[in-house]
């Protein structure tokens, strides 16, 4: 079936340094993404979003890339921060707005 | 605004017990949907209400129901607790329109015994 996974279930970054989360994506059929961030013993927050039909958007310090060839979307956060330390993961969306969730990735960042 | 609110926030149950986890959300959104979220894996969809009157299963509703009270409720029962359904819950709503995020509660923490 279709599916939403991420590469690596724990990132550990510098503070100051870029991060770098990945996902994969399978259903080809996907209307859009959107990259959530879930602090611990919350719900998940919107980060940003993206539409099948760009490749890349930017937001406050963050960036997605997707790349549709491999399917594959990546958030870039910059200058990473302690208080970014959350598991991110993403979600794709068909047409009919069924959202499908990835695992998660496990944000540390260490001063 | 408060956005998407749950209660309770945790709760401990005993095999065979019953309880409903409510939400509410007072964003005017269309739609209400029940997750699921257990360790190492993606949300889960258990039930979902496109719209006030309707509802319908998701990818996990067995042992589940729900009751889409009006627009802005959108409560979950268990009517005979398991300790497979330790986890925790997270109750979304969202428009339906265009590119739409759902917004997400707080989440009740379950813990069945």
């Amino acid at each position: 079936g279709e599916s939403v996974g991420l590469h690596l279930p724990t990132l550990s970054v510098q503070e100051g340094d870029n991060s770098i989360i990945n996902c994969a994506y399978s259903n080809s059929a996907s209307d859009y993404f959107i990259w959530y961030k879930q602090e611990s013993g919350k719900g998940p927050q919107f980060i940003i979003d993206i539409r099948s039909n760009m490749d890349k958007r930017q937001g406050q310090r963050v960036t997605v890339l997707l790349n549709k060839t491999v399917k594959h979307l990546s958030l870039q956060i910059a200058a990473t921060q302690p208080g970014d330390s959350a598991v991110y993961f993403c979600a794709e969306v068909d047409s009919w707005g069924k959202f499908q969730f990835g695992a998660g990735t496990q944000v540390v960042v260490t001063p | 605004n408060a956005g998407v609110t749950q209660t309770p926030k945790f709760q401990v149950l005993k095999t065979g017990q019953s309880m409903t986890l409510q939400c509410a959300q007072d964003m005017n959104h269309n739609s209400m949907y029940w997750y699921r979220q257990d360790p190492g894996m993606g949300l889960r969809l258990i039930y979902y209400s496109a719209s006030e009157g309707t509802t319908d299963k998701g990818e996990v509703p067995n042992g589940y129901n729900v009751s889409r009270l009006n627009k802005r409720e959108f409560s979950l029962r268990l009517e005979s607790a398991a300790p497979s359904q330790t986890s925790v819950y997270f109750c979304a709503s969202r428009f339906n329109r265009g590119m739409e995020t759902q917004y997400f509660g707080p989440g009740t923490r379950l813990l069945v015994l």
